[in-house]
């Protein structure tokens, strides 16, 4: 069972606007920088958003990130096929002293 | 531009130990705080350990005290993760992933190292 949590799967038409959240404690979301990756099915994981809500170079921003609280959510604008793929929040638990992630949505892009 | 290169997939034998490395290029390692993450098959990401450069120790999950083992080499640019005492459970993808200091987030990963571990 993760630290974070995060629904199993969300989908939506392309073109549509998709939110995935996560939600954790105040030790972890609450006192901490929330980062999101994506996992393009068969490779590895890739950042997308960082510190809460930036986003590195070469990310497009239909991808954006915001933080309320002990909870996280990612957004994702004018959907493509591409963006068919699993997403992981991502932050560090100051209890536990540890990294921790959550258990990743997968986006299906009907 | 930071690459982080994997060493190729492993087949252990139960109670076995296994060494994965993570080769740097693109940035000095020393200036990197190298972290290891295991993902087994349909599932999420799970931290198992890496440089902590805030307090310079490495420190481990809690579910993998005295079990793994992440060291590096800097004269080679390599970074490794020990994974020891292997059951089939730890039949798993393993990725290395790298923190630059100040950055709270891993902004590069490996290509990952796909441990077997089958009798």
């Amino acid at each position: 069972q993760s630290v974070l949590t995060q629904p199993p799967s969300v989908s939506a038409a392309p073109g549509q606007k998709v939110t995935i959240s996560c939600s954790g404690r105040r030790s972890s979301i609450g006192n901490n920088y929330v980062s999101w990756y994506q996992q393009l099915p068969g490779t590895a994981p890739k950042l997308l958003i960082c510190e809460d809500n930036k986003r590195p170079s070469g990310i497009p921003d239909r991808f954006s990130g915001s933080k309320s609280g002990t909870s996280a959510t990612l957004g994702i604008t004018g959907l493509q096929t591409g963006d068919a793929a699993n997403y992981y929040c991502g932050t560090w638990d100051s209890n536990l002293s540890a990294w921790v992630f959550g258990g990743g949505t997968k986006l299906t892009v009907l | 531009q930071v690459q982080l290169v994997q060493s190729g997939a492993e087949v252990k034998k139960p109670g076995a130990s296994v060494k994965v490395s993570c080769k740097v290029s693109g940035h000095t390692l020393s200036d990197l705080s190298m972290h290891w993450v295991r993902q087994t098959p349909g599932k999420g990401l799970e931290w198992m350990g890496g440089f902590d450069p805030e307090h310079a120790e490495t420190i481990y999950g809690e579910n993998w005290q005295g079990r793994v083992t992440v060291t590096e080499d800097t004269s080679t640019a390599t970074a490794y993760m020990e994974l020891t005492s292997l059951t089939s459970e730890d039949t798993a993808m393993y990725y290395c992933a790298s923190r630059r200091f100040g950055n709270y987030y891993f902004d590069y990963w490996g290509q990952g190292t796909l441990v077997t571990v089958s009798s």
